[in-house]
C-alpha cells in the first residue's frame, strides 16, 4: 500500500514551458485535492475531484487544470508556466467529504 | 469555505517546554478538528483529530483542547522536543457531509531549541 504517490519530486521549468504533475493513490478514495504551499505559507487549494469525471475549482485555479479519468490518478497540468507558480506542489486524497487527507510527498517546482 | 484561523504563526520552544498553538473557527457545523504535522521536504501527516463531543484528546505528549462555546481548539505539546520542530497546521470540516472537505489554518512553525 503505497497510499499517495506524486512524480515528479523536483522539476525546473521554462517560462511559457508546460507540464504535468502527476498523482496516484491506491486506496480507493473518491476524494482527491492538489494544493500548492509557497515558503512560509499556508496550503492553498487549487482543485478538487469528488471521484471519477467530477473536478471542481479551489481557491486558485488559474493557471492549471485537471482531469480525473479514473479513480486513482489525478494529474494537475500547467499551462504556459509562469514565475508566480515557483511552489511546492500537494496531492492529497480522502475517504469521505470532509475526513482525514493524506498526503503526497510533494513536488518542488521552479520556473525560470 | 469557513475560515478557520490559527496562530501564532511562529513558535520557538525550550526542550522540555510546552507548546501551545491556538486554532479559532466560525462554523459551528464543523464536527471533526484534526492537527497535521509537516516536518520540512515532507508532506503533511495527520498528528492527532478530535469530535465536538469530547473536550480533550490526548495521544502520548500531544493533547488537543475544545472549547465549544468558544469555537476554540488547541494543540498542547508537553516536554518538546528539538524532534518536534515542524509546521502545524490545524483543520476543521464536517465530516461526511457531501461538498465538505477540510478548511486549514494558515500554519505554526514550531522550533524547539536544545
Amino acid at each position: 500500500n503505497a497510499g499517495v504517490t506524486q512524480t515528479p519530486k523536483f522539476r525546473i521549468l521554462k517560462i511559457g514551458q508546460s507540464m504535468t504533475l502527476q498523482c496516484a493513490q491506491d486506496m480507493n478514495h473518491n476524494y482527491m485535492y492538489w494544493y500548492r504551499q509557497d515558503p512560509g505559507m499556508g496550503l492553498k487549494l487549487i482543485y478538487y475531484s469528488v471521484g471519477a469525471g467530477i473536478t471542481d475549482k479551489g481557491e486558485v485555479p488559474n493557471g492549471y487544470n485537471v482531469s480525473r479519468s479514473t479513480t486513482e490518478d489525478f494529474p494537475l497540468r500547467l499551462e504556459l508556466a509562469a514565475p508566480s507558480q515557483t511552489s511546492v506542489y500537494f496531492c492529497a486524497s480522502s475517504y469521505s467529504p470532509g475526513g482525514t487527507q493524506f498526503f503526497g510527498p510533494g513536488t518542488r517546482l521552479t520556473v525560470l | 469555505q469557513q475560515q478557520v484561523k490559527q496562530s501564532p504563526q511562529s513558535l520557538i520552544v525550550q526542550k522540555g517546554g510546552i507548546s501551545i498553538i491556538n486554532c479559532a473557527y466560525e462554523n459551528t457545523a464543523f464536527d471533526y478538528f484534526p492537527w497535521y504535522q509537516q516536518f520540512p521536504g515532507k508532506g503533511p501527516a495527520l498528528l492527532i483529530a478530535i469530535r465536538p463531543d469530547v473536550s480533550e484528546k490526548k495521544e502520548g505528549r500531544f493533547t488537543i483542547s475544545f472549547n465549544k462555546s468558544a469555537k476554540q481548539f488547541s494543540l498542547h505539546i508537553m516536554d518538546s522536543q528539538p524532534g518536534d520542530s515542524a509546521t502545524y497546521f490545524c483543520a476543521a470540516s464536517m465530516r461526511e457531509t457531501s461538498g465538505s472537505r477540510l478548511t486549514f489554518g494558515e500554519g505554526t512553525q514550531l522550533t524547539v531549541n536544545p
